[in-house]
């Protein structure tokens, strides 16, 4: 089974430009959720979709950022413009549906790393 | 806002040791995770921990969860070089949203 993917795997844009990060879930999970690390920050959460929904999108830093999952399979995260702080690590997680109280077990893709210069 | 901290941030050990990695975090939830992740890798979840007095063991790992003190241990028994890499703790909000807070993650290094 193919794992959680993004894609591109680096990404080297100048201020002001515009990136699109782009995530393929495990098939069938409903949840997709996107994390930014930023150097020697923690990783923080973006934001949470379950399915084509957007669940909660408190992490999200500014209206500069942009998240889709049209159809509820694959996500884009676009940032436009571009700023020197949005340089970091995307990634992106996938899980399934939560069992009644159960934990959510959130497999990650292998980041995008995305530098602004 | 919820924090989460990890004690330490670095760790080296030898090989054969037995050593804890602290994870402290300042609301309520009875949902901790833990994750390891090799460089340049992506995240591969470790334990879920679902409620108080919880305790996984997994090979030379085992993770605990005291809810009340707010507190979860990853715990190494006779560490292998193959354990170096960067652990996260991460907690999940008690919301609807299953918003994770993650903590500044652990580098550990087993030397020969």
């Amino acid at each position: 089974e193919a794992g959680v993917t993004q894609f591109p795997s680096h990404s080297v844009i100048e201020k002001g430009q515009t990136v699109t990060l782009r995530c393929d879930p495990i098939s069938g999970h409903d949840n997709l959720y996107w994390y930014r690390r930023v150097m020697g920050k923690e990783i923080k959460f973006l934001l949470h979709f379950v399915k084509e929904s957007k669940q909660d999108e408190s992490g999200m830093p500014n209206n500069r950022f942009l998240a889709e999952r049209t159809g509820g399979t694959y996500s884009t995260l676009k940032v436009q413009p571009a700023e020197l702080e949005d340089s970091g690590v995307y990634f992106c997680a996938s899980s399934q549906v939560r069992s009644g109280l159960g934990g959510v077990e959130q497999f990650f893709g292998p980041g995008t790393r995305l530098t602004v210069l | 806002e919820l924090k989460v901290e990890q004690n330490p941030l670095f760790l080296s050990m030898q090989e054969g040791k037995n050593y804890t990695i602290y994870c402290n975090y300042s609301t309520t939830s009875d949902r901790l995770y833990w994750y390891r992740q090799d460089p340049g890798k992506s995240l591969e979840s470790l334990f879920v921990l679902l409620s108080n007095g919880a305790v996984k063991q997994e090979g030379r790992l085992m993770a605990s969860l005291d809810t009340k003190a707010r507190l979860s241990t990853l715990h190494i028994t006779a560490a292998v070089h193959d354990l170096s890499a960067t652990y996260f703790c991460a907690v999940e909000l008690d919301n609807y949203g299953q918003n994770f807070v993650f903590g500044p993650g652990t580098r550990l290094s087993v030397l020969p």
